[in-house]
């Protein structure tokens, strides 16, 4: 599965858009970009999956340009809350594998 | 979505001994996976754990000393052998399902187990 480069760390306040990019330059035909968020002392949590364009839930929104070479996780609006480590993932549409985890992106939140 | 529970939470474990932990899902599945999270750092896969078959260990880890056990298609279990301090980690099961139309497979994580060995 194609690895996948984000920042290891970003800063943001509450009330503010933030986005994270992930760069994943050899992603197969059938693969999917999927992001996961993971706080202190919990298993991480899916949060947004897209395979081209934008995908938009409750969440998050995951916008994905015609390469599809990179996507961008934004989050609407953040609060303290919001304070965690993002993973961006490269996943096969065909399932049945576990995960490959990278360093992930440790957002931090202030007031 | 699947809820997952592992015991036990957490434990304090002597080097030499061994600790087997235990991942219940509320429903049937497939597929469960096996991670493990060393402090500070990212999840990185022991295992994949079929029902009926024989688990499927990733590069770096061995069946002798990570012997995972599958009953049926809502339990699991992954001994951590022979322990000493550098498998001191969080021990996390996942569930894989289906995400939706127009997706793939998402997976659910349990809470993990932390593994302290002295």
């Amino acid at each position: 599965l194609a690895k996948t480069t984000q920042p290891i760390s970003m800063d943001s306040y509450e009330g503010q858009e933030v986005n994270i990019t992930c760069s994943h330059n050899n992603i197969a035909t059938n693969d999917y970009i999927t992001w996961y968020q993971q706080f202190p002392s919990q298993g991480p949590r899916f949060i947004i999956q897209g395979y081209k364009t934008k995908v938009t839930n409750e969440v998050a929104s995951l916008f994905i340009p015609a390469d599809r070479k990179s996507s961008t996780l934004s989050l609407p609006r953040v609060s303290l809350s919001d304070t965690a480590v993002y993973y961006c993932l490269v996943v096969s549409g065909g399932g049945a594998d576990g995960l490959t985890f990278g360093k992930g992106t440790h957002l931090i939140i202030q007031p | 979505s699947a809820v997952i529970s592992q015991k036990p939470s957490r434990d304090i474990c002597q080097r030499g001994t061994s600790l087997t932990i235990q991942c219940q899902v509320d429903s049937q599945v497939t597929m469960m996976f096996w991670y493990r999270q060393q402090p500070g750092q990212s999840l990185t896969l022991i295992a994949t754990a079929n029902q009926g078959s024989e688990a499927t260990y990733e590069s770096g880890f061995v069946i002798d000393k990570f012997p995972i056990s599958r009953p049926n298609l809502t339990f699991s279990t992954l001994t951590v052998s022979n322990m000493s301090p550098e498998d001191s980690s969080i021990y996390l099961c996942s569930v894989e399902d289906w995400a939706g139309q127009g997706t793939s497979y998402e997976q659910y994580f349990g809470p993990g187990t932390r593994l302290t060995v002295t």
